[in-house]
């Protein structure tokens, strides 16, 4: 089973500034099986990124990731208010697994 | 529209059974994969594991195999999650969402939150 360790924990900037999430796996990943998620307060995820670099349908372009084999990055490059939130990423092999998350708060 | 609409909360004993549901509409319910996430009180995701409903093929996560039983009923468009014997520790909410190939899951459930206390 491939365990994915996300870092930091959490993230506290400021809007206008540019976020990087990291995600590293303890094997290497099919770079066309890496997703990136986000999550709201009392909201189901929200698909962002899949295949570790493609944006999904109405995904502003301010999103973007990156990277192949063991670690993999999202950015947002100039955060928006409604940005701050918890950010998953998630190997969908098989087994699939989830990394532990991201929470992004405002500064 | 896509739509995966999940049955609502549930409250149980330790060691009821229990079977929640989550039911797709809008797209052909047999060309993508359902896969089941928990989310604990305050925590993160957990994959638990996915069906293709054309086959009812299922595949866990080894934290789940064993614990609860995923099924899918194609002639109504509808998948399940299901447990045998409740624990305190099941208390969470639970996600369906459609895996779409090599896209990722690009729909979600609102989710079912299973309380499970005496």
């Amino acid at each position: 089973e491939i365990v994915l360790t996300q870092s930091p924990g959490t993230l506290s900037l400021s809007p206008g500034e540019r976020a990087t999430l990291s995600c590293r796996a303890s094997q290497s990943v099919s770079s066309s099986y890496l997703a990136w998620y986000q999550q709201k307060p009392g909201q189901a995820p929200r698909l962002l990124i899949y295949g570790a670099s493609s944006r999904a349908t109405g995904i502003p372009d301010r999103f973007s990731g990156s990277g192949s084999g063991t670690d993999f990055t999202l950015t947002i490059s100039r955060l928006e208010p409604e940005d701050f939130a918890v950010y998953y990423c998630q190997q969908y092999g098989s087994p699939s697994s989830f990394g532990q998350g991201t929470k992004l708060e405002i500064k | 529209e896509v739509q995966l609409v999940q049955s609502g909360a549930e409250v149980k004993k330790p060691g009821e059974s229990l079977r929640i549901s989550c039911k797709g509409s809008g797209y052909s319910f047999t060309s993508y994969w359902i896969s089941w996430v928990r989310q604990m009180p305050g925590k993160g995701l957990e994959w638990m594991g996915r069906i293709d409903p054309s086959d009812s093929y299922t595949n866990y996560s080894p934290s789940f195999q064993g614990h609860v039983t995923i099924s899918a009923d194609k002639s109504i468009s509808t998948a399940y999650l299901q447990w045998s014997s409740l624990k305190a520790s099941d208390t969470a909410m639970y996600y369906c969402a459609r895996r779409s190939g090599g896209y990722g899951l690009d729909y979600w459930g609102q989710g079912t939150l299973v309380t499970v206390s005496s």
